[in-house]
């Protein structure tokens, strides 16, 4: 799987947007880009997830560039409950099975 | 709808003792199954996953094992403990040909 790199900490204040950078450059044609958040001693907890084009839930919006070597996670109105460390993850599913490598994530700290 | 168990919650072991920490995985099947151990303000580190019964791929090399007795069971387990395997640990499934992945909430382990 492709590797990916974070800030490791962004602050941003209650109301605005949080954009949340990640780098996946060397991320191959049939790898999804996935994103996870964890707050503090819970288990992490799946956001979204794309290939190739943009895409929104209920909880965030991913855009991932044209030749797709990274992508932004953004949180329309981050609230202080999306404190959290956030995971940008890239991987393909097989039915081999697959590894799935977090790293060490961004910190994100929201601000009243 | 499908569930994760993870216990225990918490645990406080001794140098040098066993380990073995249990996960199941209900309303699903051949899951593939992944251990992760997060220490003190790090991010996640792959232990062990696994895409079916008696199949096991280890990703760091450690005082650690794991098996899959059975379809829905995951088990980590240490015949010794270090001080270094203290952390939080894990357990986390996604469905076979699915890629977003569900986590247990986790065990805290210290090792005194």
């Amino acid at each position: 799987d492709a590797k990916t790199t974070q800030p490791p900490s962004m602050d941003c204040a209650e109301g605005r947007a949080a954009n949340l950078p990640c780098n996946h450059s060397t991320i191959s044609g049939n790898e999804y880009v996935y994103w996870y958040r964890q707050i503090h001693s819970q288990g992490p907890q799946y956001i979204i997830h794309g290939l190739k084009n943009n895409e929104t839930n209920e909880m965030a919006s991913l855009i991932i560039t044209e030749d797709r070597k990274s992508s932004t996670l953004i949180l329309p109105h981050a609230t202080l409950r999306d404190t959290a460390v956030y995971y940008c993850i890239v991987q393909h599913f097989s039915n081999s099975g697959y590894a799935l490598n977090f790293g060490k994530g961004t910190s994100l700290l929201v601000t009243p | 709808s499908q569930t994760i168990h993870q216990w225990p919650a918490t645990l406080v072991q001794p140098v040098g003792s066993p380990l073995s920490l249990e996960c199941t995985v209900e309303g699903t099947s051949n899951p593939n199954l992944y251990w992760y151990r997060q220490a003190a303000g790090r991010g996640l580190q792959l232990l062990f996953y696994s895409v079916g019964i008696g199949q096991i791929s280890s990703e760091v090399p450690q005082n650690l094992s794991a098996s899959r007795p059975q379809d829905r069971q995951f088990i980590l387990s240490s015949k010794k403990l270090l001080l270094s395997d203290s952390g939080f640990y894990l357990c986390a499934w996604t469905p076979s040909m699915n890629t977003e992945a569900f986590f247990g909430q986790g065990t805290r382990l210290t090792v005194v």
